[in-house]
C-alpha cells in the first residue's frame, strides 16, 4: 500500500530537549515536505526537499533541521525545541516535476507534539 | 508571490442541500489549483486538482471545482451534502517557474452538516 509514514505520532516533551520526527515513503518520490498546521493559520511550509541531499526552506524554517540522505526517508528536526513549536505537523511527498500526477501530495498521519 | 483566500472558516449547511466553499487564489504564473480534505485526526486526502485541463473538475465523493481565471476562483461545490462531508477543507495553489517549487494554503473552512 502507497503510503508516508510519520512516528511518532504524538509526543510530549520538554523545552530543549532534542527530537526527531521520521517520515518515510514507499512511492519512490523524489519531492518530500514537512507543515505545521496551527489553528486559524492553516497549513504553513516548513522545509522542502526536490530530492537526496537537495533540501530547502519554507515559509517557516526557524528552530528546524531537515537531512535527506536517501530518497525514502526525510526527518524533520528540533534541536531545542520551544513552547511555540506545539503544533501538529505532517510530513508530505510527491512526484518530482513533469508527469500527470504533477504537484498532488500524498500526505501522513500527521505527529501531535507538545512542548512544555 | 503567490497566496490562497478561502472566504469562509465556517460553512453550515443542512443534510441535502448544495455545498459551496470559496477560494480566491492570486499567483504570478500559471498554477496548479487543489482541494484537499482533513477528517478528523487524520492526515489530508487529495479531493480534486486543475492542472491546466478542463476547467470543470470533478473530484471524488460528488465534489467539483470550477476554475476561473477572470475571477481568479476555484470554488468547491457539492450538490447535496452528506453527513460524512462534515470535515475541514483546504484549498492549495502549486506554483512551478524555472524548477522552483512553492506550495501555498489557505487556512481552511470547517464544514458543518446538520441532520
Amino acid at each position: 500500500e502507497a503510503q508516508v509514514t510519520q512516528n511518532p505520532r504524538y509526543l510530549i516533551t520538554v523545552t530543549g530537549k532534542k527530537l526527531t520526527v521520521t517520515c518515510s515513503q514507499n512511492m519512490n518520490h523524489e519531492y518530500m515536505s514537512w507543515y505545521r498546521q496551527d489553528p486559524g493559520l492553516g497549513l504553513r511550509q516548513i522545509y522542502y526537499s526536490m530530492n537526496v541531499e537537495v533540501t530547502d526552506k519554507g515559509d517557516v524554517p526557524e528552530g528546524y533541521k531537515v537531512s535527506r540522505k536517501e530518497k525514502r526517508n526525510f526527518p524533520l528536526i528540533l534541536e531545542s525545541p520551544s513552547p511555540n513549536q506545539t503544533s501538529l505537523y505532517f510530513c508530505a511527498s510527491r512526484m518530482g516535476l513533469g508527469g500527470p500526477y504533477t504537484g498532488e501530495l500524498f500526505f501522513g498521519e500527521g505527529s501531535r507534539l507538545t512542548v512544555l | 508571490a503567490q497566496s490562497v483566500t478561502q472566504l469562509d472558516s465556517h460553512v453550515s449547511v443542512s443534510e441535502g442541500t448544495p455545498v459551496l466553499l470559496r477560494c480566491n487564489y492570486s499567483s504570478s504564473y500559471s498554477p496548479s489549483l487543489f482541494w484537499y480534505v482533513q477528517h478528523p485526526n487524520k492526515g489530508l486526502q487529495l479531493l480534486l486538482k486543475y492542472t491546466s485541463a478542463a476547467t470543470l473538475v470533478k473530484g471524488i465523493n460528488g465534489f467539483e471545482a470550477e476554475f476561473k481565471k477572470s475571477e481568479t476562483s476555484f470554488h468547491l461545490t457539492k450538490p447535496s451534502a452528506h453527513m460524512s462531508d462534515a470535515a475541514e477543507y483546504f484549498c492549495v495553489v502549486w506554483g512551478n517557474s524555472g524548477g522552483y517549487q512553492k506550495v501555498t494554503f489557505g487556512i481552511g473552512t470547517k464544514l458543518q452538516v446538520i441532520p
